[in-house]
């Protein structure tokens, strides 16, 4: 079993909906890391989360440690945010386990 | 800063030879890490460094891998010999270690990847 698991693993949706990707974890961690990579495979940090919520733009994550989950929205949802977002748990040691992904199609 | 800069960013070679990748992390970072993506498998950490010293490469496949970091401003991962079952991308990134208190986000920052295929 994954220490870290997503879901849904895939993700269609319309223009303009409001999108939510789960991150669940079974371990402590010092902190979670929301990624993104595109289809031409390079992958950017979103957020790094140890607590509370944070906001950029149109997406927000937010991470709740005592039931070691975490979930990345996205409002106003656009074509362009078609990626897979990958969950990663960062440990004290700095070691990363990474999700498996979650691969969000928007359909215009 | 250019950000973390991988080469080559495609590989074709032929079982059996050796391969060797290349990153120079962003200046300043003292933690970098090598991970390899497969579409089975997904993202997996092979190795990972703090100030050049390697911590953890209980990720590495077998011995016909190894990585190195010389200075604070490079590191390879060798595979020799390749084999087929190797093909993947394979990711290099950095980080500033998180120090509470410090103000170091510890955000990640990734490399373009280096595409490798074994024939």
């Amino acid at each position: 079993k994954n220490e870290v698991e997503q879901s849904p693993q895939n993700l269609t949706a319309q223009e303009g909906e409001f999108i939510t990707i789960n991150c669940s974890y079974s371990v402590g961690i010092s902190a979670l890391h929301w990624l993104q990579q595109h289809p031409g495979g390079g992958i950017v940090s979103l957020f790094m989360l140890s607590s509370g919520k944070k906001k950029h733009g149109r997406l927000i994550a937010t991470i709740n440690i005592q039931e070691k989950h975490s979930s990345l929205h996205i409002t106003a949802s656009h074509p362009r945010d078609s990626a897979v977002y990958i969950c990663a748990v960062r440990y004290p040691n700095e070691k990363l386990t990474f999700g498996t992904g979650t691969r969000l199609t928007i359909i215009p | 800063d250019a950000g973390v800069i991988q080469s080559p960013r495609h590989e074709v070679t032929e079982m059996g030879q050796e391969v060797t990748l290349r990153c120079k992390p962003i200046s300043g970072h003292d933690y970098l890490f090598w991970y390899r993506q497969t579409m089975m498998r997904g993202l997996e950490l092979l190795i990972y460094f703090n100030n050049n010293v390697p911590i953890d490469d209980s990720g590495m496949p077998e011995d016909r891998f190894s990585a190195k970091m010389p200075n604070a401003s490079f590191s390879t991962l060798k595979i020799q010999p390749s084999e087929p079952r190797d093909s993947a991308v394979y990711f290099c990134a950095s980080s500033l270690g998180v120090v509470r208190g410090s103000g170091n986000t510890g955000e990640l920052f990734f490399g373009e990847g280096s595409r490798l295929t074994v024939l």
